[in-house]
């Protein structure tokens, strides 16, 4: 059963704590999505790669967040260092760019529960 | 830019009684457009999608959508619902070309006996 996996499912930490999420896209999907979810701002997308290759994280604070793509079956966010404005739930996703776009079918992981205190 | 609105942050209903949660978009060019679910403690995942052809789409689990370009509408409706369905809703809209999808707030569906 092919599944999307992240890690930690739930991080508590203290503010100034630098924090690494990571992700298992499935295997043969080329694009992978950072999501961060909040209850004020919804689905923000902050981050996300074709073919390990960075195409746009204009959504994620530069000073503070970083995310990359070692190899095709890992995918890392960090926060460093991490603030309390910072807790919310991370999604990370992956899918099948297309030439044309993508066919929108996007699977999720279960999401890491990040509390920063 | 593209941009979805859900008109409805939460939608009470009874159980065995029919559900429409809407979706308006807007965009300067064609779209393609998705509604997923989210159940507690659980990522997201597709209920159905409009790429092109009929503008009556089915999904899973019984519900359908139907895409609606002179209203910029695509709401999500079942005809006779499950406490099961009990969970959150969100529309998604995607231009040709392009591999983000950006989504609405969000509605919860709040099914009770």
């Amino acid at each position: 059963d092919a599944r999307v996996t992240q890690t930690p499912r739930h991080k508590v930490t203290e503010m100034g704590q630098e924090v690494t999420m990571r992700c298992q896209p499935i295997l043969g999907h080329n694009t992978v999505f950072w999501y961060r979810q909040t209850m004020m701002q919804g689905l923000e997308l902050l981050a996300y790669f074709r073919n390990r290759a960075p195409l746009d994280d204009s959504g994620m604070p530069k000073d503070r967040f970083s995310a990359e793509m070692p190899d095709a079956t890992l995918a890392t966010l960090k926060i460093q260092p991490s603030e309390p404005r910072d807790s919310a739930v991370y999604f990370c996703a992956s899918g099948i760019g297309l030439a044309g776009g993508t066919t929108g079918e996007l699977f999720f992981g279960e999401g890491s529960r990040l509390t920063v205190l | 830019a593209q941009s979805v609105t859900q008109l409805d942050s939460q939608v009470p209903v009874f159980e065995e009684a029919p559900v429409e949660l809407r979706c308006n978009y807007s965009s300067s060019v064609s779209v393609y457009l998705f509604w997923y679910v989210q159940y507690p403690n659980q990522g997201l995942q597709l209920l159905l999608k409009y790429l092109s052809g009929s503008t009556l789409v089915k999904g899973i689990n019984g519900f359908e959508a139907e895409f609606n370009k002179s209203q910029t509408s695509f709401h999500l409706r079942k005809p006779s619902v499950h406490i099961s369905d009990t969970a959150e809703y969100f529309c998604a809209v995607s231009e040709p070309g392009y591999s983000t999808l950006t989504f609405g707030k969000g509605t919860m569906l709040l099914v009770s006996p």
